[in-house]
């Protein structure tokens, strides 16, 4: 079936540090992939996404890939700041008539001072 | 800006009682969804809609129950709540062939502790 593997947490890094955390993915066909980043207290906010392979989703300095040789949409930031501090959950969605959501187990990342 | 809303933000609530879980969209969306989320972060459908009249069981397994009556409105409602409920519940809709590209437009949850 159609499922999403992230890195685990916790990542912690100082600021200025480069981020990177992984997901890959399994799936038949051509899905849309997402990042949902997830403050503390907060719902879920898509931070980024693609919809075909080759394709870079990019917003507020962070950056993914869709790799379909790899099957993988790892997030990259060059310089991270305390403000990064989150839960982010890496996503795919096929769309169709359920348009259900397959999320990977979220990363919590923490950025210190 | 948020365009999907919940309330409560917070409820604590004893055992036995009943809730309903308050869950409104203005963006006309006809999917909506209720997840729950464990203190681990992960995240488990546990309701969908596919639109007026409509609605489904998710992935995991919940004593809960939704209604959708209008396309904008998609409350939760725990007819006996239990210390196990005890969890943040996100509502979330979505536009298939929008600009979202089938993404997901969330809420800011609700915190719920059972006592």
């Amino acid at each position: 079936g159609n499922s999403v593997t992230q890195m685990e947490g916790p990542v912690t890094l100082s600021e200025e540090a480069f981020l990177t955390i992984n997901c890959t993915y399994t799936a038949t066909g051509y899905p849309s992939l997402f990042w949902y980043v997830q403050y503390p207290g907060e719902g879920l906010q898509l931070l980024l996404k693609a919809t075909k392979a080759d394709d870079k989703g990019s917003n507020k300095g962070f950056e993914a890939t869709y790799r379909k040789e790899t099957t993988s949409f790892h997030l990259e930031k060059g310089s991270v700041q305390v403000s990064d501090s989150a839960v982010y959950f890496c996503a795919l969605n096929y769309g169709g008539a359920t348009n259900k959501l397959i999320f990977g187990t979220g990363t919590l990342l923490a950025v210190q001072p | 800006e948020a365009d999907i809303y919940q309330t409560p933000r917070y409820l604590v609530i004893g055992t036995g009682k009943k809730i309903t879980l308050e869950c409104s969209q203005t963006m006309g969306h006809d999917k909506m969804y209720w997840y729950q989320q464990d203190p681990g972060m992960e995240l488990h459908l546990i309701h969908y809609s596919y639109g007026v009249n409509s609605t489904e069981k998710g992935d995991l397994s919940s004593e809960s129950t939704v209604s959708r009556i209008r396309t904008e409105h998609f409350p939760l409602t725990l007819e006996s709540a239990r210390p196990s409920h005890t969890s943040q519940y996100l509502c979330a809709s979505s536009d298939p062939g929008g600009e979202s590209n089938y993404g997901y437009t969330f809420g800011s949850g609700t915190r719920l502790t059972v006592v």
